[in-house]
């Protein structure tokens, strides 16, 4: 079990400017979730991928915001036009199911200049 | 809609001393409830959970009691350890609707304690 990785694990990056995260769920889960946490408060609920399929997504991401996860395996989240806001810690977790356990990753600490 | 509402933080206490974290809820449906656990540069792992009223959840010495009537899940320890030192996170997932399957966490509260 290699559990959730995340990649990269620091992105620095200027305003304006687009960014993508990948994160690599646990094999055979079907279930993968993107979270944000901010400082000082819990992860907050982006959206989930039920397989390939993006099943829900926050009225936090934005338009600028797209997440995919092709063929059902690994995932990625991408931020277009970076704003300063959008500086935090992008969670990704992985479940066998919608009422499965979540495992989490380590997390991308995202900083925009 | 659902929510978490957690004691703020931070708690500072003595190595052995009692710990209690306070969590309320608000939800529909029946809720699972969980803790979750921040170590220093680690990911968030899961403490231990419930899945209906008055069950019990525990590990490494801490415990947790799903308390409908109170719409509670306090986390408790006997005596605390300076590896305690972390930040708990309380969290609820919905059992029904749209938001099935969604984690609500509360804000966390950063332990710390003193050998």
């Amino acid at each position: 079990d290699t559990g959730v990785s995340q990649d990269p694990r620091h992105k620095i990056t200027k305003r304006g400017q687009n960014v993508t995260f990948r994160c690599d769920p646990i094999s055979e889960h079907n279930r993968l979730y993107w979270y944000r946490q901010t400082l000082g408060q819990g992860p907050e609920f982006l959206t989930y991928f039920q397989n390939e399929a993006q099943l829900e997504k926050s009225r936090l991401l934005s338009d600028r915001f797209s997440a995919e996860r092709p063929k059902g395996s690994f995932s990625t989240l991408e931020i277009q036009r970076t704003e300063q806001g959008d500086s935090a810690m992008y969670l990704c977790a992985s479940s066998l199911g919608p009422l499965g356990e979540q495992f989490f990753g380590p997390g991308t600490r995202l900083t925009v200049l | 809609g659902d929510s978490v509402t957690q004691m703020e933080g931070p708690v500072t206490l003595s190595e052995e001393a009692f710990l209690t974290i306070n969590c309320t809820y608000t939800a529909t449906g029946y809720p699972s409830l969980f803790w979750y656990v921040q170590y220093p540069g680690e990911g968030l792992q899961l403490l231990l959970k419930a899945t209906k009223a008055d069950d019990k959840g525990s590990n490494k010495g801490f415990e947790a009691t799903y308390r409908k009537e109170t719409t509670s899940f306090h986390l408790e320890k006997g005596s605390v350890q300076v590896s305690d030192s972390a930040v708990y996170f309380c969290a609820l997932i919905t059992d029904r609707g749209s938001t099935l399957g969604r984690l609500y966490f509360g804000r966390g509260t950063q332990l710390t304690v003193w050998p």
